[in-house]
């Protein structure tokens, strides 16, 4: 089945303890993407990625960081977690050649809770 | 500047009935439109998107959506409500041709259909 996997679905940590939010896609996809859900804002973009080794801050960057080292995998790492980050996360990715109307597909979310 | 507006947070509906949630965007140059629905404790998943052509657009679960260019909106249709169509709402839009242009959501809208 095709799809977006994110690990772990849930998260409750404290301030200053690194973490890192995994996201693996199956698709062959060349665009990845993780964005936060807050109520009221919609999704914002934090990261996103076209390709392998290339990356680039979306929106609200701050406080994250990203690799991606294999076109499958793009992790999301918060190095020293505070209170404000507290939040629903999502990955997705789609394919990224030719054309600004591919699909996202996205994972099921990350709830984040920092104390 | 690109931006997305859903003006109503909350769109309440009887089953049976029409229903409209509202749409409206800001961006220099065509755009490329879409809807996401996010059940709860899911990802969000494609709707329908509008890239060229009938303004008039088709897609899953009996969806459709209407592209208005001079009124800038995009607003998501269906001719009779089901109970399982309560949900949240996402509009997108994306301005330019290449993938690595920016995608912005707006805030949601969450549907509730009453039996």
């Amino acid at each position: 089945e095709a799809q977006v996997t994110q690990n772990p679905r849930y998260l409750i940590t404290v301030t200053g303890k690194k973490l890192t939010v995994t996201c693996s896609q199956n698709m062959n996809h060349e665009y990845m993407s993780w964005y936060r859900q807050d109520p009221g804002l919609g999704l914002r973009q934090i990261y996103y990625s076209m390709n392998v080794e290339v990356t680039d801050k979306g929106d609200v960057p701050e406080g994250y960081k990203v690799s991606r080292k294999e076109k499958r995998n793009f992790p999301l790492i918060l190095e020293s977690p505070s209170p404000n980050q507290t939040s629903l996360y999502f990955c997705a990715s789609s394919l990224a050649r030719d054309s600004g109307a591919n699909v996202l597909t996205f994972g099921a979310g990350s709830r984040l809770t920092v104390l | 500047a690109q931006s997305v507006a859903q003006p109503e947070d909350q769109v309440n509906v009887a089953e049976g009935n029409p229903l409209t949630v509202k749409c409206t965007y800001s961006v220099s140059g065509n755009p490329y439109l879409f809807w996401y629905v996010q059940y709860p404790n899911r990802g969000l998943q494609f709707l329908l998107k509008y890239i060229t052509g009938d303004n008039l657009v088709k897609g899953s679960y009996g969806f459709e959506a209407e592209f208005n260019k001079s009124q800038t909106s995009f607003h998501l249709k269906k001719p009779s409500a089901l109970v399982s169509d309560s949900a949240l709402y996402f509009c997108a839009v994306r301005a330019g041709y290449s993938s690595a242009s920016k995608i912005i959501f707006g805030s949601g809208t969450r549907l509730s259909i009453r039996p």
